[in-house]
């Protein structure tokens, strides 16, 4: 299930089942979307990005949703592994004050169950 | 390829003093290099936009006497926390971005413990 912890929430699921993470961006001007896996004490590691020109892309067991209508980004991890319990974070980018910025999302943090 | 590193990756200093943070692209050139930071359990802020050979640009509300920042090369950007107190106690992640494109690259993040 899914449950909002003091700032993060957190997305419980059993391994093998299918993941969903959901993220509202804020800017419709952003036209390059990101999604990161953070593992505690790491840098964000690149998973999968998608261009606003685009409203779907998929790599290898992952999926990446955009809907620009109602600026809604979401990430689908198939077959879910327990080396995929980490925080995901979304990003979107676009400029501002004349450079190309990124903007993290809160996060949400995946746990699978054995 | 497309490696970021940071050094160090742990460091604890006392309150009052400095401490600098390096941040390297190893095997790509980087015009442009982000310094993050990441409180626990919360997501990644962006504190400052360095350009090589010029001024770095602070976010909102970051202190620029208190995190002096210097990219002095293509590969090479420093962040330093002057003064430090215990509520600069955090995570810093370095980003680098290559020459020509939107994409960065995220460094493996140091953290500061400040006694």
């Amino acid at each position: 299930g899914e449950s909002v912890g003091l700032h993060l929430p957190t997305l419980s699921v059993q391994e093998g089942d299918n993941s969903i993470i959901n993220c509202a961006y804020s800017n419709s001007a952003s036209d390059y979307f990101i999604w990161y896996k953070q593992e505690s004490g790491k840098g964000p590691q690149f998973i999968i990005d998608i261009r606003s020109n685009m409203d779907k892309r998929q790599g290898q067991r992952v999926t990446v949703l955009l809907n620009k209508t109602v600026k809604h980004l979401s990430l689908q991890i198939a077959a879910t592994q327990p080396g995929d319990s980490a925080v995901y974070f979304c990003a979107e980018a676009g400029l501002g004050s004349g450079t190309y910025k990124y903007i993290f999302g809160t996060g949400t943090r995946l746990k699978v169950l054995a | 390829g497309a490696v970021v590193s940071q050094h160090p990756s742990r460091v604890i200093c006392k309150s009052g003093t400095s401490v600098k943070i390096e941040c390297r692209s190893l095997d790509f050139q980087a015009t442009t290099m982000f310094w993050y930071r990441q409180f626990p359990k919360q997501s990644l802020m962006l504190m400052a936009t360095s350009n090589e050979g010029s001024k770095a640009t602070y976010e909102q509300g970051v202190e620029k006497d208190k995190f002096l920042i210097n990219h002095a090369s293509l590969t090479l950007s420093t962040l330093t926390v002057t003064s430090a107190h215990p509520e600069d106690s955090s995570f810093y992640i370095c980003s680098a971005r290559e020459v020509g494109s939107y994409e960065q690259y995220f460094g493996p993040g140091t953290r500061l413990t400040v006694t």
